[in-house]
């Protein structure tokens, strides 16, 4: 089966460094993507990884390894507005090849505190 | 369009009755998803199109759900005879292909 695992709850003080994991077992593996979700609004996209090393963008980076199907989230300089949840949620090829969509964690919730 | 739009933001409905819920995808997305998710939780995948055929609705729960994309654009998820554990967020996201999903701000269906 397809399955993805992050914590469920993170807390870290602002100004601070977070580092939020995901690991997946998937097939038909084609990227992993970080989104971020402010209570109450849709997921927007932060980054993506299809190949092992780290993307960096701003305060945010995401690193991949996918010989040991592990990413994370590494959140600098953290303010309050980071207060969100943060989805992985890994790309799969099915149907031969036919057929594309995301499998998505359950979001790690983070807390950012003065 | 600027963005995915979806209508209506808030639908209450008695249990038995059908609704839809309309989807409108940034212009020229070929990539359409329909997701519903819980409060606390990630999307939960239902059903997507590329342009106007449906290639998946291993998601959709039954038969009473069922979506549509007739021209390539504008979709609709169709709910017969709602249950109040129908009751959830409703999201589209749609992409270029395989590029990232930008999502809708989400139908609130609440079954009485």
């Amino acid at each position: 089966g397809q399955n993805i695992d992050q914590p469920t709850e993170m807390t870290a003080t602002e100004g601070a460094i977070v580092q939020i994991n995901c690991t997946y077992q998937t097939s038909g593996f084609n990227g992993l993507f970080w989104y971020q979700q402010h209570a109450g609004e849709a997921p927007t996209f932060l980054s993506y990884n299809v190949l092992d090393g780290l993307e960096e963008k701003g305060r945010f980076s995401s690193f991949l390894s996918r010989s040991k199907g592990y990413s994370y989230l590494l959140l600098k300089e953290l303010q309050m507005k980071d207060s969100a949840s943060y989805l992985c949620a890994v790309r799969v090829d099915y149907n031969a090849g036919n057929n594309r969509k995301l499998i998505w964690g359950l979001g790690t919730s983070l807390a950012v505190n003065p | 369009g600027a963005g995915v739009s979806q209508s209506p933001r808030y639908k209450v409905t008695k249990r038995g009755q059908d609704v839809a819920l309309r989807c409108d995808p940034i212009s020229g997305h070929v990539s359409l998803y329909w997701y519903r998710q819980a409060l606390g939780q990630g999307p939960e995948f239902l059903t997507y199109f590329n342009y106007e055929a449906q290639q998946d609705k291993s998601g959709l729960p039954n038969d009473r759900f069922s979506a549509e994309r007739p021209e390539g654009s504008i979709s609709t998820l169709t709910i017969q005879r709602t249950e109040q554990r129908d009751s959830a967020m409703y999201r589209c996201a749609s992409s270029l292909e395989a590029d990232e999903q930008f999502f809708g701000p989400g139908t609130r269906l609440t079954v009485l």
